[in-house]
Formats: structure tokens, C-alpha cells, sequence
């Protein structure tokens, strides 16, 4: 079973500059969520998506957004990038996320952005 | 605010023997608790979960304990071999009112040598 695939691995931008980043949820999993890891922070919630809506989002500010699409597919894009943005950014999905159902996110290898 | 924390940054057990990694939590609404393993260039690896209604859970050389009275969970590893070597991160949620996301500690780098 395929896992969760996130492209590109590795992206470098200037700031100012908007970037795309995309994921692809294990099969069947519903629920997307984003994190961004830095050294000093650590792994902090971004924001999570399911079935095409945001229901959770984490205290980021308005640069970052994302959208999930009808096949679970998610893309976040940061807008006028800084330098603070460089980091790994990480998806991870999970089956369903109802009530009363916790279930363990499982990760991609994330997308590492670089801001010169 | 770090609602979750892994006071040790580092451990270094000899193989074979037990590996014992702490986390501590200070909010009382989560009720889901994880542990991921962490490799260089890849994402965390899911090791094992504990919901609150438990105190222990058990897979394979991997038990989680948990206290909740103490805000405290911790992973134990038997035995430990080198291929554990990796940075290891506690996780807590608190379900589907927070969104299911996940608080994650800042990590501890586990060293297992032979």
C-alpha cells in the first residue's frame, strides 16, 4: 500500500515569492493535515482538511493557507515567502477522523523549503 | 505555549538493554497519545498510540505507559537494538474538538550501541 507522497522533496524560492506544496493521502484516508518543522520550534500543526473542508487550524499566520480536493488530494501554498518559512513542511493523512475515532496520522517524507 | 515536553534531548542505551523515553503533557483535554520514530530525510514513522480510557499498551518490543493522574507517558523499548537508533517524538490530541491535531514534543535522539 502506497504511503503518503509529498512533492517536490526539496524546493528553494526567494523571498517574496508563493509556493505550492502538494500531497497525496494514503488511499482511503480522508482527513490531511500539515505541519511545518523547524530546529527551534519543532513539528507545529499548520492546519487540517476533510472531505474539501478545514476544520482545524493552527495559529499561523493568513500567508498560509491550503485546500483539499475531491480525491483527498491536498496542496498548501505560502504566500510572500520570509525567510523564518524555511523548514520542512509535513502531511500526514489519517482514515477518517469522526468522533470517538483516533487514529494514528501517518506522515509523508516532507517537502524541505529553502528561502534565500 | 509547549503543551507537551521531552526533557531529554538525548539517551544512549547499550543494546539489549532497556530503553526508557519520557513525555510529559500539561493539558488535561488530550486524550489520544502517539509515538513516532524519526529517521533523517524522512517523515516520522507511526510506532505505537494509548488513548486516555488505558494506562498501557503493547506492541511487540514497544510499550507505551501512561499516567494521567501525573500528565505523564513514557515509551519503553525491549530490547534495544541499533536499528532504534533515531529521534523519537511524543504526540498528544485532544480528538475531534481540536481538529485531531497532533502536539508534538520537541524529541529525543536515541542512541543504541552495540
Amino acid at each position: 500500500k502506497a504511503g503518503v507522497t509529498q512533492t517536490p522533496r526539496y524546493l528553494i524560492k526567494t523571498r517574496g515569492q508563493q509556493v505550492t506544496l502538494s500531497c497525496s493521502p494514503i488511499s482511503g484516508h480522508r482527513s490531511v493535515s500539515w505541519y511545518q518543522q523547524t530546529p527551534g520550534q519543532g513539528l507545529q500543526f499548520l492546519f487540517e482538511y476533510f472531505s474539501e473542508t478545514q476544520r482545524n487550524k493552527g495559529n499561523f499566520p493568513g500567508r498560509f493557507s491550503g485546500r483539499q480536493f475531491s480525491n483527498s488530494r491536498s496542496e498548501m501554498n505560502v504566500s510572500t515567502l520570509e525567510l523564518g518559512d524555511s523548514a520542512l513542511y509535513l502531511c500526514a493523512s489519517s482514515p477518517s477522523g469522526s468522533v470517538n475515532s483516533n487514529q494514528p496520522q501517518h506522515f509523508g517524507d516532507g517537502t524541505r523549503l529553502s528561502i534565500l | 505555549d509547549q503543551q507537551v515536553k521531552q526533557n531529554s534531548p538525548s539517551l544512549s542505551v547499550q543494546e539489549g538493554r532497556i530503553s526508557i523515553l519520557n513525555c510529559d503533557y500539561t493539558n488535561s483535554m488530550f486524550d489520544y497519545f502517539l509515538w513516532y520514530k524519526k529517521y533523517p530525510a524522512e517523515g516520522p514513522t507511526f510506532l505505537i498510540s494509548i488513548s486516555s480510557i488505558k494506562d498501557k499498551n503493547e506492541d511487540g518490543r514497544f510499550t507505551v505507559f501512561l499516567n494521567k493522574s501525573a500528565k505523564h507517558l513514557s515509551l519503553h523499548i525491549v530490547p534495544s537494538q541499533p536499528g532504534d537508533s533515531a529521534v523519537y517524538f511524543c504526540a498528544a490530541s485532544g480528538g475531534f474538538s481540536s481538529g485531531y491535531a497532533l502536539n508534538f514534543g520537541k524529541g529525543t535522539s536515541l542512541l543504541v550501541t552495540p
